[in-house]
């Protein structure tokens, strides 16, 4: 199975700041790649698919970029709100395995 | 819009089966262009994948190896909903259960249901 491994682990940054964040297969998935926003407590929430498409009502400082193996999420302007757990998930074939996950603090 | 609306127990008996049903509106569960998924969450194991259940033009299902043995995602027409049931609990079955759908064209999971957490103990 291809593996999806993400990082960093856990991120703090200031608001404001622009935020990177990597996820690598561990085999070629073309774009077939999500990111979602997990809040404490709450459901994930889809950011973005096939790579680098923005889900209806996300804002726009949210972006996404990469294909085959290499991908990452990346906020231009950080806000309070974007405190969260940040997940890939890979799609071109079961099994649809996820990320670890980012943790994004607030510095 | 469309809504997933999740029920079941919280606890469940190790060796005993969790049974939890998805109810949908807003969409059909026999939809030709959506696939109908069960996840799970935990501390130890993150965001799993464990199944899936789709219509085209036949029912289809696609299962994680991890519980491929134990799983089985069957849709209800007549109730317009989804359900999972896996077999012989352990406590490393103890999570929480999503449910949520994907769409053809854009595939990752859109719409979630509430979650459900599911103890395994005796």
């Amino acid at each position: 199975d291809i593996q999806m491994t993400q990082s960093p682990s856990s991120l703090s940054a200031s608001v404001g700041d622009r935020v990177t964040i990597t996820c690598r297969a561990s085999q070629g998935i073309s774009n077939y790649l999500a990111w979602y926003q997990q809040k404490p407590g709450k459901v994930p929430k889809l950011l973005i698919y096939a790579a680098s498409t923005l889900e209806s009502g996300v804002p726009s400082r949210f972006s996404g970029s990469g294909s085959g193996t290499d991908f990452t999420l990346t906020i231009s302007s950080l806000q309070p709100e974007d405190v969260a757990t940040y997940y890939c998930q890979k799609y071109n074939s079961a099994p649809y395995t996820f990320g670890q996950g980012t943790k994004l603090e607030i510095k | 819009q469309v809504q997933m609306q999740q029920s079941g127990p919280g606890l469940v008996k190790p060796s005993q089966t969790l049974s939890l049903t998805c109810a949908i509106s807003g969409d059909s569960v026999s939809s030709n262009s959506a696939a109908w998924n069960w996840i799970r969450q935990s501390p130890s194991r993150g965001l799993e994948w464990l199944g899936r259940t789709y219509y085209r033009s036949k029912w289809y299902n696609d299962y994680a190896v991890s519980v491929k043995s134990r799983i089985t995602v069957n849709p209800d027409t007549s109730k317009n909903q989804f359900s999972l049931q896996l077999n012989s609990v352990t406590p490393e079955d103890t999570a929480v259960y999503y449910c949520a759908r994907a769409v053809a064209g854009k595939d990752g999971f859109d719409i979630w249901g509430q979650g459900t957490m599911v103890s395994v103990s005796s």
